[in-house]
């Protein structure tokens, strides 16, 4: 496989549910993103890890969880979420800050 | 802070030019970034603008003025392939990280 893959590609919850995102890049990044978007909202920074460490974490509420294990791996746990919560989660990888950032494909989260 | 300013929606005609533009006001600048999104799909790599003047890659050019906090992406020969969200990102630094903000995309429709 190459790029960013992530799965499941769609998932539905119930509000007292926990899940996990799973996000794998095949392209030897050093940096790993995930992004919230939102219907008719800009895509919205999550959270950040430059060689596994996390540096950006951008007011996020603390169900959601996010957690690299390596360079290639990194996850998005969620637990309690609320219906506000349904939207696009991307995951994007880069090496070094100006080259391209490369997306998966998403997952379609809907909290019912 | 930052804002990031494009139209909502754009409509142009099959084998057209049409011209994206994209106004921002951040501190801390290192570049802008076009990126383009079909329905349900991961926003794909566009171009990277750093320094002031036109990037030319094929159908594609964008254009950057840092003075003026103005960039624009000009599609020639548009298809109909070319129906999609187009995303302008600014990239800055601060704090020893760096960060890709977009902005809320523009939805273009290529009409027959």
């Amino acid at each position: 496989e190459t790029g960013v893959t992530q799965t499941p590609r769609h998932l539905v919850m119930g509000m007292t549910n926990k899940k996990s995102l799973k996000c794998e890049q095949h392209l030897g990044h050093n940096a790993m993103y995930w992004y919230k978007q939102s219907a008719k909202k800009p895509l919205e920074l999550m959270f950040v890890y430059n060689f596994k460490e996390q540096t950006e974490n951008n007011s996020v509420p603390s169900r959601f969880s996010p957690e690299c294990p390596n360079s290639s791996h990194l996850f998005l746990h969620l637990h309690t979420l609320q219906p506000e919560d349904s939207a696009l989660y991307l995951c994007a990888s880069s090496q070094d800050y100006n080259y391209g950032y490369t997306f998966g494909s998403g997952t379609r989260l809907t909290v019912v | 802070g930052q804002n990031i300013d494009q139209p909502t929606e754009m409509t142009a005609t099959e084998g057209a030019i049409v011209q994206i533009n994209c106004t921002y006001q951040t501190s801390g600048f290192n570049g802008l970034f076009w990126y383009q999104q079909h329905a349900g799909e991961a926003p794909t790599f566009l171009s990277y603008n750093v320094l002031d003047g036109l990037e030319e890659k094929g159908r594609f050019s964008s254009f950057l003025s840092r003075s003026k906090g103005y960039s624009y992406l000009l599609l020639k020969e548009l298809q109909m392939k070319d129906s999609a969200s187009y995303l302008c990102a600014v990239l800055r630094s601060g704090a020893g990280s760096y960060q890709l903000t977009f902005g809320k995309g523009t939805k273009l429709s290529v009409i027959p």
